[in-house]
């Protein structure tokens, strides 16, 4: 299948700075990439939707000024989490569609530890 | 109601058991059909995808799909402790072509 990349893998922070999480597609072009958040032993949950050259979709109840996402190109997507608090702590998981709109492709995730 | 349900299990098995994993949905729009396995602290990882109706077999894992009941399955056969993970289903609509919606997942521990 195709890869998805995303790093880091790991990051711990301090209180009040901001993070950025990057997430690229590795051998097929991505129209559209997804930011999940996953708290432990539940579902992926939905974050934003983004394509690329335009805004991201932000789902309800998702600060769009807390976590700002960029999708500037076809293989890269930015996910930066700004003035990070303890409760952002959590594991974000981006994926990528490629152009033939089926299946989705995750990255590793990033574990964000906010101290 | 849910787009989709998934039984979150837990699951426990003997090894070498047939392991069947199930969702149903509500949506009859959705068109596409897919398998993740999702091992602890690691993203989701596509095991089978399916557009129709039907079976499709990869080495020991088997989907299915029935549109006219909404459900789907998964089946894993000569479960071995490495299948040990959550397996989350999800779907996709045909015509508006984003969003994902996905299962809760199923915890599935397969014991030697």
């Amino acid at each position: 299948g195709a890869v998805v990349s995303q790093h880091p893998s790991r990051v711990i922070c301090k209180s009040g700075t901001s993070v950025k999480i990057e997430c690229r597609s590795l051998d097929f072009q991505a129209t559209t990439m997804f930011w999940y958040r996953q708290f432990p032993k539940q579902s992926l949950m939905l974050m934003a939707t983004s394509n690329e050259g335009s805004k991201a979709t932000y789902e309800q109840g998702v600060e769009k000024d807390k976590f700002l996402i960029n999708h500037a190109s076809l293989t890269l997507s930015t996910l930066t989490v700004t003035s990070a608090h303890p409760e952002d702590s959590s594991f974000y998981i981006c994926s990528a569609r490629d152009l033939s709109n089926t299946e989705a492709f995750f990255g590793q995730g990033t574990r964000l530890t906010v101290v | 109601q849910k787009e989709v349900e998934q039984d979150p299990g837990p699951l426990s098995v003997p090894e070498g058991a047939i392991v069947s994993l199930n969702c149903t949905y509500s949506n009859s729009a959705f068109q596409y059909f897919m398998w993740y396995r999702q091992y602890s602290r690691k993203g989701p990882e596509l095991l089978m995808y399916t557009y129709s109706s039907g079976n499709k077999e990869d080495g020991r894992f088997t989907a299915q799909v029935d549109k006219s009941s909404k459900y789907i399955s998964l089946f894993i056969r000569d479960s071995q402790p490495s299948d040990s993970a959550t397996y989350l289903c999800a779907m996709n609509p045909l015509d508006t072509g984003n969003q994902f919606y996905f299962g809760t997942g199923t915890s599935l521990t397969v014991i030697p």
